[in-house]
């Protein structure tokens, strides 16, 4: 079943901040998030995991709550290279069946 | 290392032919994924595969059919194409299914008239 990802949309002005919501309604074993360019492929951010380790993008955060099964992604202080599609991505515990949410569009205006 | 490679890069058919998107890694990476974006929406899950000679179907696998007989490729086959299947294929790879980053290749544009 596919994440439910919030908002759809949002416009920022360079150095404001933004944060991206991902939920599921099974259980989730990880969260991954990615960001997709325009005729580009998606690109991996970050993956969280139970219990907490994190792996991935030194300067975006985000946070993973097992027992609500949701996840955020905060981008602070933006810049123009963060524009894209921002897709939050979830599977079994040995990698099937991964689904990806629907996307959040960013775009940053300077 | 060049990572995920996917050919063609674009191709055109006419309905009802058949093709192979040809996908390849050399990460030695034991899950494979085929997924196709369709215009302004996300990714679907095709088929994937966590390892030679094992392959299961996604969120939308009708229409196409896979196989893994080495770690590196992990062709997909499109028979009797439909207007439907026009989309952008994406083929994927990791080392861990859940728990590590997948490395996507730079996808194959598919047009069926």
């Amino acid at each position: 079943q596919q994440p439910v990802q919030s908002p759809q949309a949002v416009i920022l002005r360079e150095g404001e901040d933004a944060v991206i919501n991902c939920s599921s309604s099974k259980a989730l074993y990880s969260v991954h998030w990615y960001r997709q360019k325009h005729g580009e492929a998606p690109v991996f951010l970050m993956i969280l995991l139970k219990g907490g380790e994190q792996k991935g993008h030194e300067k975006i955060s985000a946070s993973f709550n097992e027992k609500k099964q949701q996840s955020s992604l905060y981008l602070t202080a933006s810049q123009l290279s963060y524009s894209g599609t921002y897709f939050c991505g979830t599977g079994g515990n040995y990698g099937q069946n991964f689904v990806f949410g629907p996307g959040t569009r960013l775009s940053v205006l300077p | 290392n060049a990572g995920v490679t996917q050919t063609p890069k674009f191709r055109i058919l006419k309905i009802g032919q058949s093709m192979t998107l040809q996908c390849t890694q050399d990460m030695n990476h034991n899950y494979m994924y085929w997924y196709r974006q369709d215009p302004g929406m996300g990714l679907k899950l095709i088929y994937y595969s966590v390892g030679a000679g094992i392959t299961d179907k996604g969120e939308v696998p009708n229409g196409y059919n896979v196989s893994r007989s080495t770690t590196e490729d992990f062709p997909l086959r499109l028979e009797l194409a439909a207007p439907s299947q026009t989309s952008v294929y994406f083929c994927a790879s990791t080392s861990a299914g859940t728990l590590n980053e997948q490395y996507f290749g730079p996808g194959t544009r598919l047009t069926v008239t």
